[in-house]
């Protein structure tokens, strides 16, 4: 099956830095890649969109700016935590779909970010 | 707007006996429709789906779920719950024909007892 990964799978940062999570589609080509952010005991919400080349679409309420997002090959999307504060701190989840099956989501293991 | 209830946050079974999780949706028309298991600290794994055809889905572990339309449901079911089935299990829905905008429920959490 599709597998996804998420690299690093956790991360520790100082409150002003900025820290980058990979999210790579291991065994096929992913058109689009969803960025997500899960708190704890809650359901995941979906921060973004990216299509490879092109500008990633975010969700209302999530800062552009404070989240970069770039997918830069058809495998590979980064996002990037800017300045980041403690109030950043949460899991963030990937996902990929390829062309050929764009109906179905696969998920990367997830990166818990902690921010002190 | 297209939306997922889960109503159940927290189940508690014996191992061996039967699961039903519950959800319902919201949708103007026939969403496609996702079950999602979670173990902790990890990421989704899908369990079913359903897009159309058979309303009963058939998933991997033994899962299975049923699409009754008439009830907005997607309920999730196993006959006998093994101690490794506890993880937090979601409900999806996406608008039929795309992947855009899937919705995800808050979610069920199983504790499995011996």
């Amino acid at each position: 099956g599709a597998v996804v990964s998420q690299h690093p799978s956790r991360v520790i940062c100082k409150s002003g830095t900025s820290v980058k999570i990979e999210c790579r589609s291991l065994d096929f080509q992913a058109t689009t890649m969803f960025w997500y952010r899960q708190f704890p005991k809650q359901s995941l919400m979906l921060m973004a969109t990216s299509n490879e080349g092109s500008k990633a679409t975010y969700e209302q309420g999530v800062e552009k700016d404070k989240f970069l997002i770039n997918h830069a090959s058809l495998t590979l999307s980064t996002l990037t935590v800017t300045s980041a504060h403690p109030e950043d701190s949460s899991f963030y989840i990937c996902s990929a779909i390829s062309g050929q099956d764009s109906y179905e989501q696969y998920f990367g293991p997830g990166t818990r970010l902690t921010v002190t | 707007a297209q939306s997922v209830t889960q109503p159940d946050i927290h189940i508690t079974v014996s191992e061996g006996a039967s699961l039903e999780l519950r959800c319902n949706y919201s949708y103007g028309a026939t969403p496609y429709l996702f079950w999602y298991v979670q173990s902790p600290g990890q990421g989704l794994q899908l369990l079913l789906k359903y897009f159309s055809g058979d309303t009963l889905v058939q998933g991997i572990k033994g899962f299975e779920a049923e699409f009754k339309r008439s009830q907005s449901s997607f309920n999730l079911r196993k006959p006998s719950v093994h101690w490794s089935d506890a993880a937090e299990y979601f409900c999806a829905v996406a608008p039929s024909g795309g992947y855009q905008k899937v919705t995800f429920g808050t979610g069920t959490k199983l504790q499995v007892i011996p």
